[in-house]
């Protein structure tokens, strides 16, 4: 147990699809991440939440939309994703401005889109 | 933007062996830290390492954060089975999110 929960484990999804993955962190921190984690290819950062608000967008393509409605909570909503969007993705928290920045990851969310 | 060069790629090591492998970047971090995954989770952290020549344990793995900033190792000694896995490197510079490093794949051969 990480403390760190999202959900579902898998999800398949057709291209015209909409789906939303979850993540809940029972840590008490107030930076949560999305992270995409591709075959041969090192974790991608997708999104950084401090405090609910979005402070980072690396780039990531409109059809992933993330939300995070408090500290705890996270999602990210699916919408016409391609085939290369299939990956597992990663869900973290940290806590911020204390000079540690150790994040915790869930289990992830293995998605394939068919 | 920012990299991490980790290395080996992979490793195949006898059961009973050490294991050591490294990070490097061209940039100065301020904080290192060495993540494990098992194949269908997320990875989990290691050791965190905060300052330059840092050299921390837990059980049989020894990290260490280098003298000049830029780099950090990891040594597993007396490799068993479950041991397997990818181990990741990761830095934080500033006050940007954490950069991760490729992964390395471990199998261990009992």
């Amino acid at each position: 147990e990480t403390g760190v929960t999202q959900t579902p484990r898998h999800l398949v999804m057709g291209m015209t699809n909409k789906k939303s993955l979850k993540c809940e962190q029972h840590l008490g921190h107030n930076a949560m991440y999305w992270y995409k984690q591709s075959a041969k290819k090192p974790l991608e950062l997708m999104f950084v939440y401090n405090f609910k608000e979005q402070t980072e967008n690396n780039s990531v393509p409109s059809r992933f939309s993330p939300e995070c409605p408090n500290s705890s909570h996270l999602f990210l909503h699916l919408h016409t994703l391609q085939p290369e969007d299939s990956a597992l993705y990663l869900c973290a928290s940290s806590q911020e401005r204390t000079g540690r920045t150790e994040a915790f990851f869930g289990q992830g969310t293995r998605l394939t889109v068919v | 933007g920012q990299q991490l060069n980790q290395s080996p790629q992979s490793m195949f090591i006898q059961e009973g062996e050490d294991v050591s492998m490294n990070c490097t970047s061209s940039s100065i971090f301020n904080t290192w830290l060495w993540y494990k995954q098992e194949p269908g989770e997320g990875p989990v952290l290691l050791i965190a390492l905060y300052k330059a020549g840092e050299l921390t344990s837990n059980g049989r793995l020894t990290a260490q954060f280098g003298i000049t900033r830029k780099d950090s190792f990891l040594n597993i000694s007396a490799s068993i089975p479950s041991d397997v896995g990818i181990y990741f490197c990761a830095g934080v510079s500033g006050n940007t999110p954490l950069v991760f490093g490729k992964g390395t794949r471990l199998s261990v051969i009992a």
